[in-house]
């Protein structure tokens, strides 16, 4: 099966400019996952939607993070306006249901603000 | 979720055995343990799972000790390929809202030659 696919991999942006990163998930799979991750540390969940709805979105940064799954397939996350501190690596992941043990990632956007 | 505790960094040579272990001492009875891995530049993948019992499939082994405090994944054979990251992670299994997956700090482990 083709994995979870993400887009750009690497984006290159000035502070306070708005950048906005797409997945596509695994054909099927209903709760999706945005991660981000710092240089050095673990993945730090930003948002996990089921289906198209918002099941936990605590720790999104909500003054200028968004995020949203329209028809419940695709998802974007983005950013406005962006600060230095938001260089990080982005992962989506997708899972067939909530709570299942096996989340599919894909590869990431590694995103610079300089 | 209960926290876990792994070593920053081990080193393994390869071709031998890798034991990564982890600490959960206020792991629930109803907690998993997983474990996922993170090749560079690549998203995390999943390894294993299990609750009390020890698990085995292609990629490693699980063993839970028998107060499930702690546990240690093995992975029997290391090669080059198998330098990563390694998270060790309780989660309480099941379709609840909020119940995703809680990433530390993982052991980052360097085969070697």
């Amino acid at each position: 099966e083709a994995g979870v696919a993400q887009s750009p991999r690497y984006k290159i942006i000035e502070k306070r400019q708005s950048v906005a990163f797409w997945c596509n998930p695994i054909s099927g799979h209903a709760t999706l996952y945005w991660y981000q991750q710092i240089l050095g540390q673990g993945p730090k969940l930003l948002i996990q939607f089921q289906n198209n709805g918002v099941v936990d979105d605590s720790q999104l940064p909500k003054d200028r993070f968004s995020a949203e799954r329209l028809k419940g397939v695709d998802s974007t996350l983005k950013i406005q306006p962006a600060k230095l501190e938001d260089s990080a690596v982005y992962l989506c992941a997708s899972s067939l249901i909530m709570g299942s043990y096996g989340y599919t990632f894909g590869s990431g956007t590694r995103l610079t603000v300089v | 979720d209960a926290k876990t505790t792994q070593p920053t960094s081990m080193d393994c040579a390869e071709g031998r055995a890798a034991n990564l272990p982890c600490n959960h001492s206020t792991i629930s009875g109803n907690e998993y343990v997983y474990w996922y891995r993170q090749i560079h530049s690549q998203g995390p993948q999943y390894i294993i799972h299990g609750l009390k019992n020890n698990e085995t499939n292609e990629m490693a082994s699980l063993i839970i000790t028998e107060d499930r405090k702690s546990s240690t994944l093995i992975l029997p054979h290391a090669t080059l390929r198998d330098t990563a990251v390694y998270y060790c992670i309780v989660r309480v299994a099941g379709g609840n809202a909020g119940n995703m997956l809680t990433f530390g700090g993982g052991t980052r482990l360097m085969v070697k030659p």
